[in-house]
């Protein structure tokens, strides 16, 4: 069964701070992993990450694939309060156009 | 712009009672989604369809169904709805394509069955 775990659930940091957030997976086949970012309405995408290694970068904002040992990270430097929300992680497997989410962090930014 | 909107933001409905949930997409895109998130659980996948009235399971079916008559509009179902259906339910769609593409979400809809 195809697996998505993100760590750490919540983070509460302060403006300014750099954070770090984690996505392991395991799928069959795998095709591409996702980032989102929710507040409170839809989920927005953020990066779609394909080939190893190589960083995919908007902003403040950057990730990483290893598919070796199965994770990313999504990096936010110089985080500011706008940057509170739910991070989504997903994969994309076997059957394609199918999605498998992880439960999500929660960030704080705190003023 | 992609654009895919629910019929309500807010909806409560009591335990028992016939429930439809609207998305509407204006992208033309062939795959639609309906998802439920719920705290701690992140997104679970109800049903899927990749083209008018084909429909396929995902990972939480059961007390659900869905309906595709036009290929913009995707309906969930809650043929009697109980109190542990309450959850945020978010639509989303893509195009059928063979390579790996984002799939785009609606602002959900937070039902509250009482």
């Amino acid at each position: 069964e195809d697996k998505v775990v993100q760590s750490p659930l919540s983070l509460v940091v302060h403006e300014g701070d750099t954070v770090t957030l984690n996505c392991s997976y395991e799928v069959t086949n795998f095709r591409s992993l996702l980032w989102y970012k929710q507040e409170k309405k839809a989920p927005t995408f953020l990066f779609m990450l394909t080939s190893s290694g190589i960083e995919k970068k908007s902003g403040r904002l950057s990730s990483i694939l290893d598919k070796k040992e199965l994770f990313s990270i999504l990096n936010i430097t110089a985080t500011q309060t706008g940057d509170s929300a739910v991070y989504l992680c997903a994969v994309e497997g076997e059957y394609g156009n199918k999605l498998v989410f992880g439960a999500g962090t929660i960030l704080r930014v705190k003023s | 712009d992609v654009k895919v909107t629910q019929s309500s933001r807010y909806l409560v409905k009591r335990t028992g009672e016939k429930v439809f949930l609207e998305c509407v997409q204006d992208m033309d895109h062939e795959n639609m989604f309906w998802y439920r998130q719920d705290p701690g659980l992140g997104l679970r996948l109800i049903y899927f369809s990749y083209d008018v009235k084909m429909k396929e399971k995902g990972d939480i079916p059961e007390g659900y169904s869905v309906s595709r008559e036009k290929k913009e509009r995707f309906s969930l179902i809650l043929e009697s709805a109980s109190t542990n259906q309450t959850s945020m339910y978010l639509c989303a769609s893509r195009p059928l394509n063979s390579e790996p593409y984002e799939q785009y979400f609606g602002p959900g809809t937070r039902l509250t069955v009482t």
